[in-house]
């Protein structure tokens, strides 16, 4: 069956260093990956969308990586701050048409001053 | 721009009974999303609209249903309401062509709703 698993333990760091989550996809070949942010009682925002031909994509202090030969995904953020915790997904689309964007369990990163 | 609204943004209901969740869409935007998302877990796929018409299902019963209206808004139907079914039910909206894309999805802040 199609997965798709983040290493969903909290995720503590201190700020200034980089965070690295990760994202891990089985039986699917995904056209597209996107990640977002959840803050609690919020809903997800967007923050990334990486192609399959892409290896890397980045935006400000944000980094995504996407391996599909290892099926997996690589996301950074640099010089981490307080504001930076929160909840951050992986989202993959399938290519067929109707497909909706699933979901991993999430990834909740902490950063303490 | 207007950004998804969801409503009610908290539900309290009695296994059994009925309960209509509504959702405006981003300006512009033509495809709702719904997803359900239990405490501690990724919000799972409830279904997708597309121009009024249905445009995909995940694994959820008949008795979650939906309508999305011709100025793109939605409702979600839930009938016959179960414990399990106590999660925050999330809305979202995108720009599509209908077939597989990679739009990002414009989330609101869901509805909590609480079956007792």
């Amino acid at each position: 069956s199609q997965k798709i698993e983040q290493n969903s333990e909290a995720l503590n760091i201190q700020e200034g260093k980089t965070a690295t989550l990760t994202c891990n996809y089985t039986n699917y070949s995904p056209a597209y990956l996107q990640w977002y942010r959840q803050d609690p009682g919020r809903g997800p925002v967007f923050l990334l969308l990486i192609r399959e031909n892409e290896k890397e994509k980045r935006k400000e202090r944000l980094k995504v990586t996407f391996d599909t030969t290892l099926k997996q995904s690589l996301f950074h953020i640099t010089a981490s701050q307080p504001a930076d915790s929160a909840t951050y997904l992986c989202a993959l689309f399938g290519n067929q048409a109707g497909t909706a964007l699933i979901f991993g369990k999430g990834t909740t990163l902490s950063v303490s001053s | 721009e207007t950004g998804v609204t969801q409503s009610p943004t908290h539900l309290i209901k009695t296994r059994g009974q009925q309960v209509t969740l509504r959702c405006s869409s981003q300006s512009g935007h033509n495809t709702v999303s719904w997803y359900q998302q239990a405490l501690g877990q990724g919000p799972q796929f409830i279904f997708q609209y597309y121009r009024e018409e249905e445009n995909g299902r995940g694994n959820f019963p008949p008795r979650f249903s939906g309508l999305q209206f011709p100025n793109y808004s939605s409702e979600l139907n839930v009938n016959a309401l179960e414990l399990d079914d106590s999660a925050l039910y999330l809305c979202a909206s995108s720009l599509s062509s209908g077939t597989a894309n990679n739009s990002p999805l414009h989330f609101g802040n869901g509805t909590r709703l609480t079956v007792t």
